[in-house]
């Protein structure tokens, strides 16, 4: 168990709609990353939030958005959903802003959205 | 475009097996190299590497840099049917991360 937890574990919406999906880091992790597995392209890293502020931002569509709170859980919210938006979506949390041997990654389990 | 492939896409071997996974990259500014054994949901770390023909270990798996060919190997003596699962390999640019699809990886008894 990484101690970083997604909610919900599945989730299964039609195109168009609008779903949140829920993080929350490790005990004493400030930084939230999340990430997009699809089947054919790996894990593409879409945004990382460090103690409450955006800190990197990657390959993450205009129509997807997150936010890390004062409690250091975040959210990442994909709106107006197609089909190609179906993948597992990981949260991964680090105790800094940046990664070393001390701060690496822990992933959660992900959640696995499917739009149908 | 920065970018990390990884070889072979799938290897199957037979337990009591060594294996090596190749990562190489092309990336604009390196910060370290990462990997993970991912099974059936999250990844877990692995090893961390940032300088180059300092080998890390941890009981049979073992990963070593080369900073020069731009390239890091994973090796697992002794493979385990445990061992089965994919590979990770992914390169921190200090800003971002860019992964590798992965070495898919089964042992068979």
């Amino acid at each position: 168990d990484s101690g970083v937890t997604q909610t919900p574990k599945h989730l299964i919406t039609a195109t168009g709609q609008r779903v949140t999906l829920r993080c929350s880091p490790r005990s004493g992790d400030l930084s939230v990353y999340w990430y997009q597995q699809s089947l054919d392209q790996g894990l593409q890293f879409l945004i990382q939030y460090y103690n409450g502020e955006e800190r990197a931002k990657g390959n993450i569509l205009e129509r997807f958005s997150a936010q890390q709170f004062p409690d250091l859980h975040s959210e990442l919210n994909l709106s107006s959903l197609e089909l190609g938006d179906s993948a597992l979506y990981f949260c991964a949390s680090s105790v800094g802003g940046s990664l070393s041997a001390d701060s690496p990654l822990h992933f959660g389990n992900g959640t696995r959205l499917t739009v149908t | 475009e920065d970018k990390v492939v990884q070889s072979p896409l799938s290897l199957v071997v037979h337990e009591g097996d060594t294996v090596t996974l190749n990562c190489s990259y092309e990336v604009t500014n390196f910060r370290s190299l990462l990997w993970y054994k991912q099974e059936k949901k999250a990844p877990t770390f692995l090893f961390m590497l940032t300088s180059s023909g300092i080998e890390k270990k941890s009981g049979r798996l073992s990963s070593i840099l080369d900073k020069k060919e731009l390239f890091s190997i994973l090796n697992i003596t002794a493979t385990q049917t445990g061992d089965s699962a994919v590979y990770l390999c992914a390169v921190d640019t200090g800003n971002q991360f860019y992964f590798g699809t992965g070495t898919s990886l089964t042992v068979i008894p």
